[in-house]
């Protein structure tokens, strides 16, 4: 049983506009959410991150919604750039076990200039 | 370059043989984990130190997996009896437990191919 999806594979932009990635979980012990950026060749790299007691957390262009009710994060970035095309793992976490993660298994994002 | 590293970066072995994997943590960090990556899937955990304490093994983790911490510095994962599915990418990361928001810092990763 997958506690943490990302429903799509992968997602592609037109660099300037709007990227939106979506994660669903459905442990209801998870209270604390994070996304990490992964390049080839590169571990997993911390991007933003909100908490259960918060429905957004904004991040220079990076912005994490939570939906609590509907289980459901999302992941916004804006104007996308070429930069930002990686892979996005969304992860949760209970807040008391801080540094056991569960990991969706990404979406793959491309900003083509 | 003080993130953390992990050595070898690359492992080809034949099945039923031993590795071994280090993993270097940032310095002042107390905390070190280990994940595996399969092709397709995002990281899964295998086990976690607080210094040289192991504190969490996954069922992932089968008796053919040990993990060490000798002096809360360095880890090492070693897989006994290597098989085919244990063909991944093995990560490591290091975090100051410094309350619920930490961060975990991640190193490149080990990957492994099992012939």
């Amino acid at each position: 049983d997958q506690q943490v999806k990302q429903n799509s594979p992968s997602l592609s932009v037109q660099e300037g506009r709007i990227s939106i990635l979506n994660c669903d979980y459905t442990n209801s012990m998870f209270d604390y959410f994070l996304w990490y950026k992964k390049y080839p060749a590169e571990g997993p790299t911390f991007l933003i991150s909100i908490s259960s007691i918060k429905d957004k957390n904004e991040d220079g262009r990076f912005t994490v919604f939570l939906n609590k009710s509907a289980k459901h994060l999302s992941l916004h970035i804006v104007p996308s750039q070429p930069g930002d095309s990686a892979v996005y793992f969304c992860a949760a976490r209970p807040y008391t076990n801080a540094g056991k993660s569960t990991f969706g298994d990404g979406t793959t994002l491309t900003v083509k200039p | 370059d003080t993130g953390v590293s992990q050595d070898p970066r690359h492992k080809i072995t034949k099945r039923g043989q031993n590795v071994t994997f280090r993993c270097d943590p940032i310095s002042e960090h107390n905390r070190l984990y280990w994940y595996r990556q399969t092709l397709g899937q995002g990281p899964e955990f295998l086990t976690y130190f607080q210094n040289e304490a192991q504190l969490e093994k996954s069922r992932l983790l089968s008796d053919r997996f040990s993990a060490e911490r000798p002096k809360g510095s360095f880890s090492t994962l070693e897989i006994q009896r290597t098989e085919q599915g244990d063909s991944a990418m093995y990560l490591c990361a290091s975090s100051l437990a410094d309350g619920p928001q930490e961060t975990q810092y991640f190193g490149p990763g080990t990957r492994l191919l099992v012939l």
